[in-house]
């Protein structure tokens, strides 16, 4: 039992660059959530998927597109990266009821 | 809209010493709320969490935290501090729109223990 498995864990980009984090869960999770912490800052919502098929914005949205590809499967991608976007990303699920998040190990990526 | 706000980002103690975090939260209707553990190079782990079954909640490792309404606060506390406390700790509120749940976690505190 797996959890919640994110790739890659560290990635180094340069601008203008495109990437895809991948998370995927064996939990039996509804609901997956893409979060990026930065120091001082704690976590913010970039993008979640409340059911399979269905995708939201979060606080800090742009520059990031999200694809819920089945119930485990939930990327994230930049399409043309930023120094910005260097950040600790992780993936997270839950299920209905009080909501606790339960989170991947979290993908480092660098922007230069 | 629902929020919280931890009180200091960096909490020294020493080890034997009481642990006290502080997290106030605002929401206009009856809130859940969750206290979050960060050890380095790690994700975040579930310490406890309140859904109004009772104000003061047990957590693991030795933790707990106390529901206040009439303070709008939900600190952690644990008597007695253990190295292997030192960690960051976040605490977080569910916010909550139509069927759609999502956490709002504040902006952590850093715990530092020293021998």
């Amino acid at each position: 039992n797996a959890g919640v498995t994110q790739t890659p864990k560290f990635q180094v980009l340069k601008t203008g660059q495109s990437m895809t984090l991948q998370c995927a869960q064996d939990m039996n999770h509804n609901s997956m959530y893409w979060y990026r912490q930065d120091p001082g800052m704690g976590l913010r919502l970039i993008y979640y998927s409340a059911s399979e098929g269905t995708t939201d914005k979060g606080e800090v949205p742009n520059g990031y597109n999200v694809s819920r590809l089945n119930k485990r499967e939930f990327s994230l991608r930049l399409e043309s990266a930023a120094p910005s976007q260097t950040s600790v990303y992780f993936c997270a699920g839950s299920n209905r009821g009080p909501g606790e998040l339960f989170f991947g190990e979290g993908s480092r990526l660098t922007v230069l | 809209a629902q929020s919280v706000t931890q009180l200091g980002s960096h909490v020294s103690v020493s080890e034997g010493a009481l642990v006290l975090l502080r997290c106030n939260y605002s929401s206009s209707v009856p809130p859940y709320l969750f206290w979050y553990v960060q050890y380095p190079n790690q994700g975040l782990q579930l310490l406890l969490k309140y859904t109004s079954a009772a104000t003061l909640v047990k957590g693991i490792n030795g933790f707990e935290a106390e529901f206040k309404k009439s303070e709008t606060s939900f600190h952690l506390t644990k008597p007695s501090a253990h190295m292997s406390d030192a960690a960051e700790y976040f605490c977080a509120v569910r916010v909550s729109g139509g069927s759609n749940y999502k956490l709002t976690f504040g902006k952590g505190t850093l715990l530092t223990v020293n021998p």
